[in-house]
């Protein structure tokens, strides 16, 4: 079955320290793998994605993503985090079975709370 | 400026009552979506079509329709089928598998 998993609903940090929110996979194929942010009543943002690559890709706003392709997981980072890095953050992988499309399968979402 | 746009922005429906959510996009792409977002559960896939004249079903299609009779648009229909229609409504497009791109959002309250 195809799915991702956001192991964690909150994750809290301290404004300046390193953050991570984690992600794993499960996909037919080769997985493309996305991270979007949600502030309240908006609609999604994008941040990152990897296709092929590298397996550490860099997005906007400072973050970045390890793809562990042993591990199945592809988790977002940031050096250190901002007061305003707070959200809800979303993983997503495409539906190995969409073919072209651009058809995604969404974690359940992680909030991120940033403390000055 | 390029980009999609929802409308309404918040609706509030009566029990029994068909809405019609718009989704229009000015970016040319090819493919949109429709899912539907509650708290705790991500984001659900209700429709999404690749083509003018040509949609599929997503996961939680029941009680929704939808129509691509032009490339900028496509609108959502929340039926009275519904039974749990409130909720936060999100339009996307994209080229092809490449990320989606997504509108603000429109939120549905059943009365």
């Amino acid at each position: 079955a195809q799915s991702v998993a956001q192991p964690e609903d909150q994750v809290n940090v301290a404004e300046g320290n390193p953050l991570t929110v984690k992600c794993t996979y499960s996909v037919s194929g080769n997985p493309y793998l996305f991270w979007y942010v949600q502030y309240p009543n908006r609609g999604l943002q994008f941040l990152l994605k990897y296709i092929t690559g590298d397996n550490l890709v860099k997005g906007s706003y400072g973050f970045e993503a390890e793809f562990n392709k042993s591990q199945t997981s592809f988790h977002l980072k940031k050096p250190s985090a901002l007061v305003s890095d707070s959200a809800l953050y979303f993983c997503a992988v495409r539906d190995g079975r969409s073919g072209n499309t651009g058809k995604l399968i969404f974690g359940q979402g992680t909030t991120l709370q940033v403390k000055p | 400026d390029g980009g999609i746009t929802q409308s309404p922005k918040y609706l509030f429906r009566k029990e029994g009552q068909n809405v019609t959510l718009s989704c229009e996009q000015n970016l040319n792409h090819d493919a949109m979506y429709w899912y539907r977002q509650d708290p705790g559960q991500g984001l659900r896939l209700i429709y999404y079509s690749q083509i003018v004249n040509d949609f599929q079903k997503g996961d939680i299609a029941e009680g929704y329709s939808v129509s691509r009779e032009k490339k900028e648009s496509f609108p959502l229909t929340v039926t009275s089928a519904q039974k749990n229609p409130t909720a936060f409504y999100l339009c996307a497009s994209s080229i092809g598998p490449g990320e989606l791109f997504f509108g603000e959002g429109s939120r549905l309250t059943v009365l």
